[in-house]
């Protein structure tokens, strides 16, 4: 199996800031990696596919990169709604695997 | 507008079995192979499987921790896709949310639906 590791897995920050959030494949995954963000209580929301891909509606203050196994995720500017945690996937081979998340809170 | 709409979870005892539905809206679910993905309380997240289309012969995926115990369908002619679950472990209890995968080329999860909450204990 790929394993996904991401960094930090926690992080505070001001709105304005710009973040970048690491993510890790144990094996290259091309650039079969998506970013999805979650609220708590709700579903994921997909943010960003094939590493650097935007989903449709969403804003592009995210932006996402890399390729094999090292990638990232910035946020240009945080702003409130931000403040979540996020989660890598990678989807080059079965079974799919999740990188254990990043919180993002409030500084 | 896509629409998943998760149904079926509950309290169940540890070796019972329950039947999880998805109801698709929006798209021509046909055309998309469709997952599973669970997420036990407080943790990350987990792939359960995936079923593919009928070109690809319905073909299923699943995780080792599942195989064997859950089976995932769908019904085409229903919009609708089932994740069944047998032989029910404490450790299977998530919320499960049934995700469309993306179209050919990418075939990321781009849609989720609201999730279901599935609780295993006596």
């Amino acid at each position: 199996d790929i394993q996904m590791t991401q960094s930090p897995s926690s992080l505070s920050a001001s709105v304005g800031d710009r973040v970048t959030i690491t993510c890790r494949a144990s094996q290259g995954i091309y650039n079969y990696l998506a970013w999805f963000q979650q609220k708590p209580g709700k579903a994921p929301k997909p943010l960003i596919y094939d590493a650097s891909r935007l989903q449709s509606g969403v804003p592009s203050k995210f932006s996402g990169s890399g390729s094999g196994t090292d990638f990232t995720l910035t946020i240009s500017s945080l702003q409130p709604e931000d403040f979540a945690t996020y989660y890598c996937q990678q989807y080059n081979s079965f079974p799919l695997t999740f990188g254990p998340g990043t919180t993002v809170d409030i500084k | 507008e896509v629409q998943l709409v998760d149904s079926g979870g509950g309290l169940v005892q540890p070796g019972g079995s329950l039947r999880l539905s998805c109801a698709a809206s929006g798209f021509t679910f046909s055309d998309h192979y469709m997952d599973w993905v669970r997420q036990a309380p407080g943790k990350g997240l987990e792939w359960v499987g995936r079923v593919r289309k009928k070109t690809k012969s319905y073909t299923t995926e699943y995780a080792a921790s599942v195989k064997g115990r859950f089976t995932i369908s769908r019904d085409d002619s229903k919009d609708s896709v089932y994740l069944q679950m047998n032989d029910l472990k404490t450790e299977d209890t998530a919320v499960y949310y049934c995700v469309r995968v993306g179209p050919s080329g990418s075939l990321s999860l781009d849609y989720w639906g609201q999730g279901t909450l599935v609780t295993v204990s006596s």
